[in-house]
């Protein structure tokens, strides 16, 4: 079974801090994802990688930051975070864009205070 | 931009019962069709897809995907409680770097 991990699961952060959030797969696929999901939202799309070194805005990526420094890591940076980026995060990996399953980690659970 | 849309936004269905979820897009030039499940407090997780059009059947689980109607469904037989969970359709167009995820449906499998 695919893995992808992330830490930290529970975060508390204070507005105006940085929050780095972060995602290893062990599954060698060349796509990461960040997502985040609100109710009534479903899972909306922040950043995403083609592979090292590369990263691609998604649909909603402002106020946020991602970084790809290896196949494996992925992260995901809030400079100044903000009381409305109070979410739950996923990260996914998967191997080819759109063909393949997309697996994702647990989540990460962020409150903004 | 890919509108992907689910109906209806929740449903309760007795146990043994068809259930059928449904979810339109709006980009004609979309290839993959997909649908998650998450149970509560879980991560989202593949549950089957469709490449063309027509109808694929894995064990309980039917997808029906009708491209001219920019429609897809999936269709849940003899629904068990383990049934219950958030069920989110997704949508790629071909050669595309994403998933276009729907709000999901919250389905409930009555005892």
């Amino acid at each position: 079974e695919a893995a992808v991990t992330q830490s930290p699961r529970n975060k508390v952060a204070v507005t105006g801090g940085k929050v780095t959030l972060s995602c290893n797969q062990t599954n060698n696929h060349n796509n990461m994802y960040w997502y985040r999901q609100d109710t009534g939202h479903g899972l909306r799309l922040i950043h995403y990688s083609y592979g090292a070194g590369s990263t691609e805005k998604g649909d909603i990526p402002d106020g946020y930051k991602a970084s790809r420094p290896s196949q494996e890591n992925f992260s995901l940076i809030l400079e100044l975070a903000t009381p409305s980026q109070t979410s739950v995060y996923f990260c996914a990996s998967g191997a080819r864009l759109g063909q393949d399953t997309q697996y994702f980690g647990p989540g990460t659970r962020l409150l903004v205070l | 931009q890919q509108n992907v849309q689910q109906s209806p936004e929740s449903l309760i269905v007795p146990e043994g019962a068809r259930t059928s979820l449904n979810c339109t897009f709006s980009d004609s030039a979309s290839q993959y069709f997909w649908w998650y499940r998450q149970h509560s407090g879980k991560a989202p997780k593949a549950l089957m897809s469709i490449f063309s059009n027509g109808e694929k059947e894995e064990g309980r689980f039917t997808i029906h995907l009708n491209k001219a109607s920019l429609h897809f469904s999936l269709h849940i037989r003899d629904s068990q409680p383990s049934d219950s969970a958030l069920y989110l359709c997704a949508v790629s167009t071909g050669g595309a770097d994403r998933l276009t995820f729907g709000k999901g449906t919250q389905l409930i499998i009555q005892p």
